[in-house]
Parts: C-alpha cells; structure tokens; sequence
C-alpha cells in the first residue's frame, strides 16, 4: 500500500488560493490519488482524484507531478467553510482499501 | 451523504453489552468497509466486503465481527463491547469511481 505524508496544518487567508501539499512516493503507475477533506466530526466528503493528468472539477484542482510521487490540491478561492481536515490517499490495489493518515488541518482565516 | 445510510447515530451501550451496526447502501456498490475514528485521529479501517458473502480484516478487527449477507447491507457486530471501543464508525462504499462514506455512528461504552 502507497504510504502518503501531509504536513500536519496549513493556514490560509480567505479569498486566497491554498494549494495542499502530499507525497506519495511509492504509488504504482496505476493507483489513483484520492482527496478527502472532513469537517468536524462529519464523514468524510469526496473532493477529486487522478491518475497522471491534472485535474478540475467545481471544487478544487488536482496537480499532480510527472514523476507522480507528489501532487498538490489547490483549492481557488479559500472561504472560511473550507476550514477542514484534508487527506491525500492511494487506495490500495487489489482492495481498494483507504488507508488514512493524520491528513493536513487547514485553517481558512478571515 | 446520498447513497449510504447508518444506523443508529448515537448509542450508549454498557460494558459487555452487544450491538450490530448497519450501513445499508443503494448504490449497487460491491465494496464496502466499515472504519473507526478516534478523537484527533484519522479513520482506521476495522472490516470490509468486496462482494456479496466476503468480509476481511482491516487495520483494527480485534473484538468486531461483520456479516455481508445481502449485497446492500454490511453489517458491523460488538458482541462484547469494552470502553475502548468508544468511537465513530463510518461505513464507506465504492472503489474505482470514488468512495461515498455515511454519515457515523456516535458509540460510547460506559
């Protein structure tokens, strides 16, 4: 199983870009990178995953490095609702098991 | 969080009582997993299903059973429920288009 590493918290100013860092330097050429973010004590909510192109979709991006051992989730214009816990993972192959880290607190401040 | 519904939400049990938590889906998903999550921790995964009739062990499967007797249904047992197992219990569904998880279930053992 791909073993992800966030740092722990970020913050961000309201109105402005936070770009999420994760390394995944033991991902195979064909795991997906997924990104979770969790707010309070809620379950966790889908925000995108990739292969090897970036992505976009209404929430956030996906860059993702051509060497594929790291990828970064920007979301564009931080609100105060994107305070959340946000985990990078590589579910495993044969499984799809979802292997969760600590993840990074991000703190959108106003 | 359409799609996968668990029940109870909130259960206080006595040590050495039992329960049986339900994820029950209508998405048509052949897997299922069942993780707990402990305060200031990421999910932990306990069981999971990857069809109809087949469970294995997660991360933390000591003093849980699980049964997957209908494809829509994953069931999570505590036969003798102990203090430490004082959690929140997600059920997660889904695989390779993105994973749906409910919304908890709040144990406590007194």
């Amino acid at each position: 199983d791909a073993k992800t590493t966030q740092p722990p918290s970020m913050d961000c100013a309201e109105g402005r870009a936070a770009n999420l860092p994760c390394n995944h330097s033991t991902i195979s050429g064909n795991e997906y990178v997924y990104w979770y973010r969790q707010i309070h004590s809620q379950g966790p909510q889908y925000i995108i995953h990739g292969l090897k192109n970036n992505e976009t979709n209404e929430m956030a991006s996906l860059i993702i490095t051509e060497d594929r051992k790291s990828s970064t989730l920007i979301l564009p214009h931080a609100t105060l609702r994107d305070t959340a816990v946000y985990y990078c993972i590589v579910p495993s192959g044969n499984t799809g098991k979802l292997i969760f880290g600590q993840g990074t607190t991000l703190q959108v401040k106003p | 969080n359409a799609g996968v519904t668990q029940t109870p939400k909130f259960r206080v049990l006595k040590t050495g009582q039992s329960m049986t938590l339900l994820c029950a889906q209508d998405m048509n998903h052949e897997y299922m997993y069942w993780y707990r999550q402990d305060p200031g921790m990421g999910l932990r995964l306990i069981h999971y299903s990857v069809g109809e009739g087949t469970t294995a062990k997660g991360e933390v499967p000591d003093g849980y059973n699980v049964s997957r007797l209908k494809k829509q249904n994953f069931l999570l047992g505590l036969e003798s429920a102990a203090p430490s197992q004082t959690s929140v219990y997600f059920c997660a569904i889904g695989r390779y288009s993105g994973y749906t998880f409910g919304s908890g279930t709040r144990l406590t053992v007194v």
